[in-house]
């Protein structure tokens, strides 16, 4: 079946300092991949995705490539904010698993002032 | 109001109560779901309504009981809860249950079952 591996956190870091979270993938066929954000006392929102190999999905700085060859979506951001704190989810959905969301464990970031 | 909107958003319970909990979108969305998120858990999916009609239920005991009565409002009936059901509990909603449709959440109900 469908899984995700996310990297466990937490991951702190200062402001400013360059973020990678890796994620990894075990699907059928060729799913869309997903990072959702969740910030304290809040509930999941889609921070960006992909849906084809090669695609690079980016928003408010963050980027993740779909990387078939090595089944990963890591995400990255240049320079973080203390605002960036937040758990980080990664997500596959494919018709094979009948669309369904598959979520990794989720990493949490603390970004330091 | 917009996006989609879940009350309450805390409740404690016995495990002898029944209660429910309602998720309410504003998006004009025909796919919604109900989502457990337990602390060092993955998020399980527990429930998919289409259309209004339940096209999920991923082994969720019964003490769980979803209702969908329209396309715009989710609830998940409770009653005879264990401690172990304590968790956040999560209504999506998306476009339509297709793979690729971006699904917007709500900020959840914190459930403890005393």
């Amino acid at each position: 079946g469908n899984s995700v591996t996310q990297m466990e956190g937490p991951v702190t870091l200062s402001e400013e300092a360059f973020l990678t979270i890796n994620c990894t993938y075990t699907a059928t066929g060729y799913p869309s991949l997903f990072w959702y954000v969740q910030y304290p006392g809040e509930g999941l929102q889609l921070l960006l995705k992909a849906t084809k190999a090669d695609d690079k999905g980016s928003n408010k700085g963050f980027e993740a490539t779909y990387r078939k060859e090595t089944t990963s979506f890591h995400l990255e951001k240049g320079s973080v904010q203390v605002s960036d704190s937040a758990v980080y989810f990664c997500a596959l959905s494919g018709k094979a698993a009948g669309n369904k969301l598959t979520f990794g464990g989720g990493t949490r970031v603390l970004v330091k002032p | 109001e917009t996006g989609v909107t879940q009350t309450p958003r805390h409740l404690v319970m016995g495990m002898t109560n029944k209660k429910s909990l309602k998720c309410e979108q504003h998006l004009g969305h025909n796919a919604m779901y109900w989502y457990k998120q337990s602390a060092k858990k993955p998020l399980e999916l527990m429930f998919v309504y289409s259309l209004e009609e339940r096209v999920e239920n991923n082994s969720v005991p019964s003490r769980f009981s979803p209702e969908c009565p329209n396309s715009s409002h989710l609830f998940l009936h409770l009653h005879t809860l264990q401690p172990e059901d304590s968790a956040l509990y999560l209504c999506a909603s998306s476009q339509d249950d297709r793979g690729t449709d971006t699904q917007y959440f709500g900020p959840g109900t914190r459930l403890t079952v005393l």
